[in-house]
């Protein structure tokens, strides 16, 4: 069964730092992009990252640009978003998905969710 | 970045009625939409792809179409458990957005 199980949420003052964690497993990891999706508090959907299947390109949305890196070790089956100077807009469920190829390409779907991991960033 | 507009924003229905939800899209996006199941404190869930394609396991019930800017999902006869809210995402350029969502009640 392909399952994606997310870690690493919990509240943090404004400018600090978390890591989320994703573990994959279920499928071949390395062979597929990876993405951080995120929904605040009682709203919508927000695309933030995303990684190709080796790593080597890395996507944003222009409001965690400089701020998040995503990364991933494929060694591992991890996938990883390290947030730093982290705003009260950042809180939201951070869900991490994957795509059905090894890029971020036209035409893609995100085709399977992990059950999502809270941040609050509130002093 | 595109902008995603559906409606309605919310919706009552009843076990058994035929439902559609409209999804906009501000400029064309060829047929590369997407449809997307969400529960309450659950994770979205792929319904349709490419506009019109039933995702593994979804059930046939569930349709889409549309190309360009206006698309639909269709719920032929609404089951208890589909009381859900749904969502469009186009993915013919980046950033991929989401419409805002529309909300499906009894």
């Amino acid at each position: 069964e392909v399952q994606l199980l997310e870690s690493g949420g919990g509240l943090v003052q404004p400018g600090g730092s978390l890591r989320l964690s994703c573990a994959a497993s279920g499928f071949t990891f390395s062979s597929y992009a990876m993405s951080w999706v995120r929904q605040p508090p009682g709203r919508g959907l927000e695309w933030v990252s995303t990684i190709s299947d080796s790593g080597r390109s890395t996507y944003y949305t222009d409001s965690v640009k400089g701020r998040f890196t995503i990364s991933r070790d494929n060694s591992k089956n991890t996938l990883y978003l390290q947030m730093n100077s982290l705003r009260a807009e950042d809180t939201a469920v951070y869900f991490c998905s994957k795509f059905p190829s090894s890029g971020y390409h036209v035409g893609d779907a995100f085709d399977v969710w992990g059950q999502g991991t809270v941040v609050t960033v509130s002093s | 970045d595109i902008q995603m507009t559906q409606s309605p924003s919310s919706l009552s229905a009843s076990v058994g009625n035929r439902v559609t939800i409209t999804c906009r899209a501000r400029q064309s996006i060829s047929s590369h939409l997407n449809w997307y199941q969400q529960k309450p404190r659950k994770a979205p869930k792929l319904l349709i792809y490419a506009a019109s394609s039933l995702q593994t396991g979804v059930p046939s019930r569930f349709s889409g179409s549309g190309s360009g800017t206006d698309f639909t999902l269709t719920i032929s006869s609404l089951q208890p458990e589909d009381f859900a809210t749904y969502y469009c995402q186009q993915s013919y350029s980046s950033p991929f957005t989401f419409g805002q969502g529309t909300r499906l009640e009894i």
